[in-house]
């Protein structure tokens, strides 16, 4: 799988839109972009993958560039509960059996602040 | 309700003495992933199951080994713990379909070494 690149942390004001960028320019076209976060104790969270086209729901949206060498993910109204580490993840889809695993990078860490 | 269910929360043992952790998950999800997490580390993929197909990671020590007698439940046994296998341990039953890896971690057994 693609190996990714994420800034080690980030500060955002509460209310405003958080915007966490990920590198990865050797994903291959078969590979899906992959969001998970993990707040403090707790195991982590998914929040949302995309091939190609943005998408979006109720957590966060994912852009995705063109030549799908980075994403966004953006929080659109950041608040202090979502203050945690969030992983992007590449992974190649399709594969039966061993295949279906995510490989947890650095990430963000991700602070919300008053 | 839980989910996601695992057991005990904290576990402490000795150095050397056998430990199981139990993992339980009302999903009926047939994939079901076992991580390892050190402190300020990211999760690391220790092995998964599809359906009861059992895929290692390749470092994965001999030390660990897992059983899942049905898809309701599965275990990780520790054979000789050492000092270095402190850390969190979280399983997370899966929803694998096509693109759509929804990973759903429950809160972890804390595991200390004496």
């Amino acid at each position: 799988d693609a190996k990714t690149t994420q800034p080690p942390s980030m500060d955002c004001a509460e209310g405003r839109a958080a915007n966490l960028p990920c590198n990865h320019s050797t994903i291959s076209g078969n590979e899906y972009v992959y969001w998970y976060r993990q707040i403090h104790s707790q195991g982590p969270q998914y929040i949302i993958h995309g091939l190609k086209n943005n998408e979006t729901n109720e957590m966060a949206s994912l852009i995705i560039t063109e030549d799908r060498k980075s994403s966004t993910l953006i929080l659109p109204h950041a608040t202090l509960r979502d203050t945690a580490v969030y992983y992007c993840i590449v992974r190649v889809v399709g594969l039966t059996g061993g295949g279906n695993k995510l490989t947890f990078g650095t990430g963000t860490q991700l602070k919300v602040e008053l | 309700d839980a989910m996601v269910i695992q057991n005990p929360r904290y576990q402490v043992t000795q150095f050397g003495k056998p430990v199981t952790l139990s993992c339980s998950q009302t999903l009926n999800h047939n994939v079901m992933y076992w991580y390892q997490q050190k402190s300020s580390q990211a999760p690391k993929l220790l092995f998964h199951y599809y359906d009861k197909d059992f895929n290692n990671e390749a470092d994965t020590p001999d030390n660990f080994q897992s059983r899942r007698p049905n898809t309701s439940f599965c275990f990780l046994d520790i054979r000789s713990p050492g000092l270095g296998d402190a850390a969190m341990y979280l399983c997370a039953p899966a929803r694998v379909a096509g693109s759509y890896n929804e990973q759903f971690f429950g809160p972890g057994t804390r595991l200390t070494v004496l």
